[in-house]
Parts: C-alpha cells; sequence; structure tokens
C-alpha cells in the first residue's frame, strides 16, 4: 500500500529565505504527484501537477522536482513572503488508481 | 478557472439526523470526489464518482453514500448521522481521473 511522508510537519522561516519541502512515497510506480496549498480552515489549493515522465515542473515562485526511482518530491519555494504561510500538501496517484494518496503536510511559517 | 462549490461551509446535525452535502463543479468535469479530513489522519477517500451514475468505493465509504445525478453535481449522503463523523469535507473535481484535482472550500460539519 502507498504510503506519503512529509517531513518535517512544521516549519519556520525569516521573511526572504529560499526553502525547500519534502515528500517521500513509499511504491515507486506513481502516474502522477501534485502539490497542495491549504490556508487553515480552507479547501486545498493545487499549485503543480508532475507526470511521472516529467523532472520538474515550475510555477512563479515555485518549483517542484520528482524523483521516481527514490521516491522523493521537492517543493521549492524561493524568496519566501509571509502570504506564503500555510499547510502544504503533497499526493500522488498510484499507477493504476484513480484516487490520490495524501500526505500529512508540512505546516509553512514565514515570519515578516 | 474551475469553480468547485459546497453548499455550506458550516453545518451542525443532531445525531441520527440525514444529513446531505451537495458539491458542484462548472468545468464539465468526468470525475468528482469525496475527502474528510482529520487532525492527525489526514485527507481520506471516502467516494468518487467517474461518470453520471457511476460510483466507487474509497477507503473509508462506511456510513455513506453518494448520489450523481448530473454530471455537474456530486452528493454526499450521510444516513444516520453519528458524532464520529464529525469533520472537514472536502470535494474535488478532475477532468479525468489522470489529471489535475480542484477542490472546493470545504464543509465544516459538526454532529452533536
Amino acid at each position: 500500500k502507498q504510503e506519503v511522508t512529509q517531513i518535517p510537519a512544521a516549519l519556520s522561516v525569516p521573511e526572504g529565505e529560499n526553502l525547500v519541502l519534502n515528500c517521500s512515497f513509499t511504491d515507486s510506480a506513481i502516474y502522477n504527484l501534485q502539490w497542495f496549498r491549504q490556508d487553515p480552515g480552507k479547501g486545498l489549493t493545487s499549485l503543480l501537477l508532475i507526470q511521472s515522465s516529467q523532472r520538474e515542473q515550475t510555477s512563479g515562485r515555485l518549483n517542484a522536482s520528482l524523483d521516481k526511482s527514490s521516491g522523493r518530491s521537492t517543493l521549492y519555494i524561493a524568496a519566501s513572503q509571509p502570504g506564503d504561510s500555510a499547510t502544504y500538501l503533497c499526493a500522488v496517484r498510484p499507477g493504476s488508481a484513480r484516487q490520490l494518496t495524501f500526505g500529512s503536510g508540512t505546516q509553512l511559517t514565514v515570519l515578516p | 478557472d474551475v469553480k468547485v462549490t459546497q453548499s455550506s461551509r458550516y453545518l451542525v446535525k443532531r445525531t441520527g439526523e440525514k444529513v446531505f452535502l451537495e458539491c458542484v463543479q462548472d468545468m464539465d468535469h468526468e470525475n468528482m470526489f469525496w475527502y474528510r479530513q482529520d487532525p492527525g489522519l489526514g485527507l481520506r477517500l471516502i467516494y468518487f464518482s467517474y461518470d453520471v451514475k457511476m460510483k466507487e468505493k474509497g477507503d473509508i465509504p462506511e456510513g455513506y453514500s453518494v448520489s450523481r445525478e448530473k454530471k455537474e453535481r456530486f452528493s454526499l449522503i450521510l444516513e444516520s448521522a453519528s458524532t464520529n463523523q464529525t469533520s472537514m469535507y472536502l470535494c474535488a473535481s478532475s477532468l479525468a481521473h489522470y489529471e489535475e484535482q480542484y477542490f472546493g472550500p470545504g464543509t465544516r460539519l459538526t454532529v452533536t
């Protein structure tokens, strides 16, 4: 059974710092991986989707990488801002499945 | 932009009541999903639908049923609400099952 782990569970950084969030998964047979952002009490906002054939995807200050063979993905946030404070979740889609398997998230706080 | 809406942001119901949670998407997506999110347990899939009148059980379907009579609308039904169904309920949709999932704002349900 696919398991998705995100470490650390919480991270606090000063504004302007570049940072990396980590996601690991146990079964490398994935179709794609999606990164989300969730603000307190709200739904999930999709940030990036990486297909299994891709190595990375970029959107603005965000860059997500995927290393399927090692079962790892990272989300790089450049020049962090207080507005980036949220919980970041990664989710993988196993090759044959319709549904996503989610990690438990990393709660990011960017201090002004 | 994809828009997924949920009928209520907050809902309070009594034990034993029948509860309907509604989700509507406006992008002609084939697939729709219902998740619940609980502290320490993350997001777990309850049911999903890949076409009108078609549904499949997710990881935790017990105590729930669903209805999809029209493509844009997916309803989650709690036949007899119990206190252990107090949770945040999130609806999502995607064009194809392997494509990006878009989430609604969530419904915080409290069963007393």
